[in-house]
């Protein structure tokens, strides 16, 4: 258990529905961030949120929504997905430059 | 932009065998580098990190790794694996946010490693 929790686990949706992933951390990290992994492809940096500010957004399509409403929460808004968006979705914290901590991530499947 | 590069991308071994793992690292400034590890249906865990000092860092289960900074590596070692060694293993590298803020990860591929009874 790393404090980081993903909800849900697993989901299914179609290229029309609209979703939104959850991640929660009560470790008091100021950091929070998503990533998404792929088969045979590196973890990739999708949102970096500090002190409730997005900081980064690594050229991700903009059917891919992100929120921040505080510091513990962080949720990605997907809508008109495409089936090469299936992926595992990571959610992560950090006290600042420190390591970060990572939820057990999302898996989701477009069809 | 920071880049990180894994050599082996499967390595199956033997209980008792030595494991190295290399990562290099493509970054021109100062660096925090770490070992990632995630086993089969389990979340990313942290086995060690470099952020400076000493360049041989131990970590977590008997793993350890060293720094060297002319050659950009960060390699991980362990002198005798166990089977439930048997997991992704992932290098990554962050540069120090001088605006005191954090930046995400950089990740390798990742390394999967089997270890056979």
């Amino acid at each position: 258990e790393t404090g980081v929790t993903q909800t849900p686990r697993h989901l299914v949706m179609g290229m029309t529905n609209k979703k939104s992933l959850k991640c929660e951390q009560h470790l008091g990290h100021n950091a929070m961030y998503w990533y998404k992994q792929s088969a045979k492809k590196p973890l990739e940096l999708m949102f970096v949120y500090n002190f409730k500010e997005q900081t980064e957004n690594n050229s991700v399509p903009s059917r891919f929504s992100p929120e921040c409403p505080n510091s513990s929460h962080l949720f990605l808004h997907l809508h008109t997905l495409q089936p090469e968006d299936s992926a595992l979705y990571l959610c992560a914290s950090s006290p600042r430059t420190t390591e970060a901590f990572f939820g057990q991530g999302t898996r989701l499947t477009v069809v | 932009a920071q880049s990180v590069s894994q050599h082996n991308h499967h390595v199956i071994l033997s209980e008792a065998a030595s494991l190295e793992l290399g990562c290099n690292y493509s970054y021109g400034g100062t660096v925090n580098l770490f070992w990632y590890v995630q086993y089969p249906g389990q979340h990313l865990q942290l086995l060690l990190k470099y952020f400076s000092g000493d360049p041989l860092v131990k970590g977590i289960k008997g793993f350890e790794a060293e720094f060297i900074k002319s050659k950009f590596s960060f390699n991980l070692r362990k002198p005798s694996v166990q089977w439930s060694d048997t997991a992704e293993y992932f290098c990554a590298v962050t540069a120090p946010n001088s605006g005191g803020g954090a930046d995400g990860l950089t990740f390798g591929k990742g390394t999967h490693l089997i270890i056979q009874p």
